[in-house]
């Protein structure tokens, strides 16, 4: 069955550092996969799509690489902030069109 | 603002009560999501909606009901439930369902059930 791993460990950084977030896939070949954001108490908030045949999306301090041999696709935030802390989401479409599966999520921490 | 509302925020219920929980979207899409998130699981999609049809059931028990009168409203009507459905409600809207539309996420209604 399909499956979408995230680390489960909730990753601490300082501020100002890149953080990196990883976000594995199997058992499908998506043609797209998007990151959310998700504050405590919140629903999730969008924040980048990217196809199958892009490398590299960026926007802003934002950036994320997709790359469909090793099923995988990292999600970076260059100069991290205080206000950066909170659960990162993958997702991507699995079966019919309609059905984006998610992943469980890894919680970032930004400390001054 | 998310431009998608979920009400109530909060409900608690015991298991033989009926209660319904309200989603309005003001963003003029076509397609709504009931989703379930639990603790330490990913989010579980429930039902999809496209031009008011539904077109996914994700093997839900049927003690959740949805319905869907317009491309505004969805309701997620509640009964006879059991402790293991206390969770988080998410409803979402996008433009339809295609993969390249982003979902726009309510914040949800924490359920109890007692």
């Amino acid at each position: 069955s399909q499956k979408i791993e995230q680390n489960s460990e909730a990753l601490n950084i300082q501020e100002g550092k890149t953080a990196t977030l990883t976000c594995n896939y199997t058992n499908y070949s998506p043609a797209y996969l998007q990151w959310y954001r998700q504050d405590p108490g919140r629903g999730p908030v969008f924040l980048l799509l990217i196809r199958e045949n892009e490398k590299e999306k960026r926007k802003e301090r934002l950036k994320v690489t997709f790359d469909t041999t090793l099923k995988q696709s990292l999600f970076h935030i260059t100069a991290s902030q205080p206000a950066d802390s909170a659960t990162y989401l993958c997702a991507l479409f699995t079966g019919t069109a309609s059905k984006l599966t998610f992943g469980t999520g890894t919680r970032l921490q930004v400390t001054l | 603002e998310t431009g998608v509302t979920q009400t109530p925020r909060h409900l608690v219920m015991g298991m033989t009560n009926k209660k319904s929980l309200k989603c309005e979207q003001h963003l003029g899409h076509n397609a709504m999501y009931w989703y379930k998130q639990s603790a330490k699981k990913p989010l579980e999609l429930m039902f999809v909606y496209n031009f008011k049809e539904q077109t996914e059931n994700n093997s839900v028990p049927s003690r959740f009901s949805p319905e869907c009168p317009n491309s505004s409203h969805l309701f997620l009507h509640l009964h006879t439930l059991q402790p293991e459905d206390s969770a988080l409600y998410l409803c979402a809207s996008s433009q339809d369902t295609g993969q390249l539309q982003p979902q726009h996420f309510g914040d949800g209604t924490r359920l109890s059930i007692l």
